[in-house]
């Protein structure tokens, strides 16, 4: 059984376009959050999300946008994607809004070209 | 800004060697350090200190928090090829999402 598992793993696209990664956890977490990761392996925050409550960094261009249908999903949207959109994008989950230990999916590889 | 610094950011040793990493960090409303290792894809959990002084060992890997110096440290001894990876640290403070170091890239070779 996949904890956190995000769809696609790879990704390769045109700038302009318009794309969604999707991710979904069965560990009856509450919050879920989406990171980002470049090529030098830094981590960064982008949103988390708990019972509706969106939390976003401050740096994230707006053409980024997550999506959460229910507990279990947070989707991230992306518009109009730049080539310095292309990195690693983490998916991961935590039991409570105030941390424990994160779970990460697998992650999604997108390359903007 | 929360913020969290690794050193060194990479480090070659050979087999059977110990090796410690360092994690420093500054952030508000502490909660909890913790550690993972990064091969090829996802982050795995290896520990989680949330007290000053308590040494959480699992296997050849061991980790300890210091609350007044804002640092912990993970130690691996005898170490293996297969504990080449990323070693990343992460603080956990008053809002909900981990901060991340930049990472401890462990390169062990035979």
């Amino acid at each position: 059984d996949t904890a956190v598992s995000q769809t696609p793993k790879y990704l390769v696209t045109q700038m302009g376009n318009d794309k969604s990664i999707k991710c979904e956890q069965n560990l009856g977490h509450d919050t879920m959050y989406w990171y980002k990761q470049d090529s030098k392996k830094f981590l960064k925050i982008m949103f988390s999300y708990n019972n509706k409550e969106l939390i976003i960094n401050e740096t994230v261009p707006n053409r980024f946008s997550p999506k959460s249908p229910d507990k279990a999903h947070l989707n991230l949207h992306i518009n109009s994607l730049e080539l310095g959109d292309s990195a690693v994008y983490f998916c991961a989950s935590s039991p409570t809004r105030t941390g424990g230990v994160y779970t990460f999916g697998s992650g999604t590889r997108l390359t903007v070209v | 800004e929360d913020k969290v610094v690794q050193s060194p950011l990479s480090l070659v040793v050979h087999e059977g060697d110990t090796v410690t990493l360092n994690c420093s960090y500054e952030v508000t409303n502490f909660r909890s350090l913790l550690w993972y290792k990064q091969e090829k894809k996802a982050p795995t959990f290896l520990f989680m200190l949330t007290s000053s002084g308590i040494e959480k060992k699992s296997g050849r890997l061991s980790s300890i928090l210091d609350k007044k110096e804002l640092f912990s440290i993970l130690n691996i001894t005898a170490t293996q090829t297969g504990d080449s990876a990323v070693y990343l640290c992460a603080a956990g403070a008053g809002s909900y999402q981990l901060t991340f170091g930049k990472g401890t890239k462990l390169s062990v070779i035979p």
